[in-house]
């Protein structure tokens, strides 16, 4: 079966400093891979996606993520953290083999930016 | 281009009685998906439809819960007889139609159910 996991519930950082968080995954087949970011009391918004080709995607907000398919990770970066990018992050992965992103999110990672 | 759109935000029910979710999805959008976050807790899909067809529901409990997206008008989510586990966020989801495995999901603002 089809799983994310999101192995940190929280990531601190100085703003600034370069943030990762992590994602890892387990898939039969080609994965299709997502970073999703909440902010309280507010829907997902879709930050980036890998479904083929580079291995670095680029995002929204200056974020980036790399996929690495001998380690199944998926984690997310960037170079130089804000106060602003505060909030929850949710790693996703398609299920199945259908037309259609039927998507199976992580249990999150709560991101918190210090000034 | 406005988003998609959920009502309502926020809902009380006492159990027993039924709570229906709308989601009106992106201009143009004609796949519509449901998940479900519990506190603390990612989300979970329950049920994936198109224009007059559910297409997936493999996430909806067997009971008491159903979806619909007619032809005219926005998605319902329908929970009859609400018990307090219910008591979730709720999100819906749109994606443009063509092959919906290459694009994103854009979702709404959600709607809280808080069951008493």
């Amino acid at each position: 079966a089809q799983s994310v996991a999101q192995p940190e519930d929280q990531v601190n950082v100085a703003e600034g400093n370069p943030l990762t968080v992590k994602c890892t995954y387990s898939v039969s087949g080609n994965p299709y891979l997502f970073w999703y970011v909440q902010y309280p009391n507010r829907g997902l918004q879709f930050l980036l996606k890998y479904i083929t080709g580079d291995n670095l995607v680029k995002g929204s907000y200056g974020f980036e993520a790399e996929f690495n398919k001998s380690q199944t990770s998926f984690h997310l970066k960037k170079p130089s953290a804000l106060v602003s990018d505060s909030a929850l992050y949710f790693c996703a992965v398609r299920d199945g083999t259908g037309g259609y992103n039927k998507l199976i999110f992580g249990a999150g990672t709560r991101l918190a930016v210090h000034p | 281009n406005a988003g998609v759109m959920q009502n309502p935000r926020h809902l009380v029910r006492r159990r027993g009685q039924e709570a229906r979710l709308r989601c009106s999805p992106m201009k143009g959008h004609s796949h519509v998906y449901w998940y479900r976050q519990l506190p603390e807790e990612g989300l979970k899909f329950m049920v994936y439809l198109q224009k007059e067809n559910i297409i997936d529901e493999s996430g909806m409990p067997k009971e008491r819960f159903s979806a619909e997206f007619p032809k005219e008008g926005p998605s319902i989510l329908r929970i009859q007889q609400v018990v307090r586990g219910d008591s979730a966020a709720y999100f819906c989801a749109s994606s443009p139609p063509g092959t919906a495995v290459l694009y994103e999901q854009y979702f709404g603002p959600g709607t809280r159910l808080t069951v008493t």
